[in-house]
């Protein structure tokens, strides 16, 4: 089955800096990427996601990369806020299913320094 | 909408008592999955129905855990009987095809 491996486990950064976040999963099958943001205390909600015809997607300050090829998937957050400081989770699925059955990596705290 | 409904918030329960968790989906999701999150193991899957049937509960720890789905509106998690090791954050998620996973609110469940 897949496996999700996600690194780093933690991220501290200042204010205004950038944050990457990588995934690798070991299933070529897999076309649905998503990333889940969660604060602490509340649920995981999605941020952003790509699939697999699509090697890059990006939202404001988010983007998304995907590698097929290597297998490996990145979050990069630009000019960081406070507010971003929550463990991010990236996710994969094969969705051959025809729902999406996500496997999720461990997650990364991040921590934004004023 | 509502997003996905789950009952109740936090439960605190003795060893070897019986606890029932509840998700209501997003309706017209067709989808659900039940989900543990603890420090140690992070957010494992332990079972998922597709149209109320149950696909795959290979995720599910022991047989102390069962989960049904009588309705495309309603859902149970139970633990017969519990133990402390059982502690965790329970999380509901709910989807339809191509569209994305929503999570509910999670149960914190405390078995002292």
């Amino acid at each position: 089955g897949e496996n999700v491996e996600q690194h780093p486990s933690t991220l501290s950064v200042q204010e205004g800096d950038s944050a990457v976040i990588k995934c690798t999963y070991s299933d070529s099958a897999s076309n649905y990427f998503p990333w889940y943001k969660q604060e602490l205390g509340k649920r995981p909600q999605l941020i952003i996601d790509i699939r697999s015809n699509v090697g890059e997607k990006k939202d404001q300050r988010i983007a998304v990369t995907l590698n097929k090829t290597a297998k490996h998937f990145s979050l990069h957050i630009t000019e960081t806020q406070p507010e971003d400081s929550a463990v991010y989770f990236c996710a994969a699925s094969s969705g051959d299913t025809g729902f999406q059955k996500l496997v999720f990596g461990t997650g990364t705290r991040l921590l934004v320094s004023p | 909408d509502a997003g996905v409904i789950q009952s109740p918030r936090h439960e605190v329960t003795e060893m070897g008592q019986e606890v029932t968790l509840r998700c209501k989906p997003i309706s017209g999701h067709n989808s659900l999955f039940w989900y543990r999150q603890t420090m140690m193991r992070g957010l494992e899957l332990l079972i998922y129905f597709n149209n109320n049937v149950p696909i795959d509960d290979s995720g599910m720890p022991e047989d102390r855990f069962s989960a049904k789905m009588p309705n495309a509106s309603f859902s149970t998690l139970k633990i017969q009987p519990s133990e402390p090791r059982d502690s965790a954050v329970y999380f509901c998620a709910s989807t339809s095809g191509p569209s994305r996973n929503q999570f509910g609110q999670g149960t914190r469940l405390t078995v002292v």
